[in-house]
């Protein structure tokens, strides 16, 4: 298995629904952080996860509503969002806190129509 | 607040060439540390090397090397002997020690022809 996995690969919502965003870490990392990253911008931290606390957000819209039930798995729920939010959404993973060495998942292709 | 610039949005080489890839920050923080990410094309991003802010030896990775000039907040990165498999988005981003706010640059994507 790879180390950090993203289910799913490619998700298209309408602006009303409800769904959710995996990320699992087979690493043994204590830290999962989510990343937007849209076309022609810099990549953008959303959450961050130490020891399954949230330690960072990122000035996040409400309709993101990141979960983290355990060190191994993370989630990004996802209601009501908007068009600008069609992005690919990274999950990465890290076993030390302020290092900045991140393991990422391939992403989760999201478009909203 | 820190920032990542990436002055270069695209870039090619020749295979077998030598590419630098240019990249300037700004930090308030004397603790933290610098990377080059790659993002080949429909695959994960990997870390490709890292420097320690308070080491003056820049960091080497086989084909892959830096040149960290701490005061003018330069972190290029260069690669030697290009491949094919070297084509890829590559982001320059830091990270103050002790916090977990990873910033990137913009990306530069790299051409490597054959």
């Amino acid at each position: 298995e790879t180390g950090v996995t993203q289910t799913p690969r490619h998700l298209v919502m309408g602006m009303t629904n409800k769904k959710s965003l995996k990320c699992e870490q087979h690493l043994g990392h204590n830290a999962m952080y989510w990343y937007k990253q849209s076309a022609k911008k810099p990549l953008e931290l959303m959450f961050v996860y130490n020891f399954k606390e949230q330690t960072e957000n990122n000035s996040v819209p409400s309709r993101f509503s990141p979960e983290c039930p355990n060190s191994s798995h993370l989630f990004l729920h996802l209601h009501t969002l908007q068009p600008e939010d069609s992005a690919l959404y990274l999950c990465a993973s890290s076993q030390d806190f302020g290092t900045g060495e991140l393991f990422f998942g391939e992403g989760s292709r999201l478009t909203v129509l | 607040a820190q920032t990542v610039t990436q002055s270069q949005p695209e870039m090619s080489v020749q295979e077998a060439e030598t590419v630098t890839l240019s990249c300037t920050y700004d930090t308030s923080e004397s603790d933290y540390y610098l990377f080059w990410y790659k993002q080949p094309p429909s695959r994960q991003m990997i870390l490709v090397i890292r420097q320690e802010a308070y080491k003056q030896q820049n960091a080497t990775e086989n084909r892959f090397s830096v040149n960290f000039q701490k005061a003018a907040k330069s972190f290029s990165l260069k690669i030697s002997d290009s491949q094919l498999g070297d084509a890829a988005m590559y982001f320059c981003a830091c990270v103050s020690g002790g916090y977990n706010k990873l910033i990137f640059g913009a990306g530069t994507r790299l051409a490597v022809h054959p």
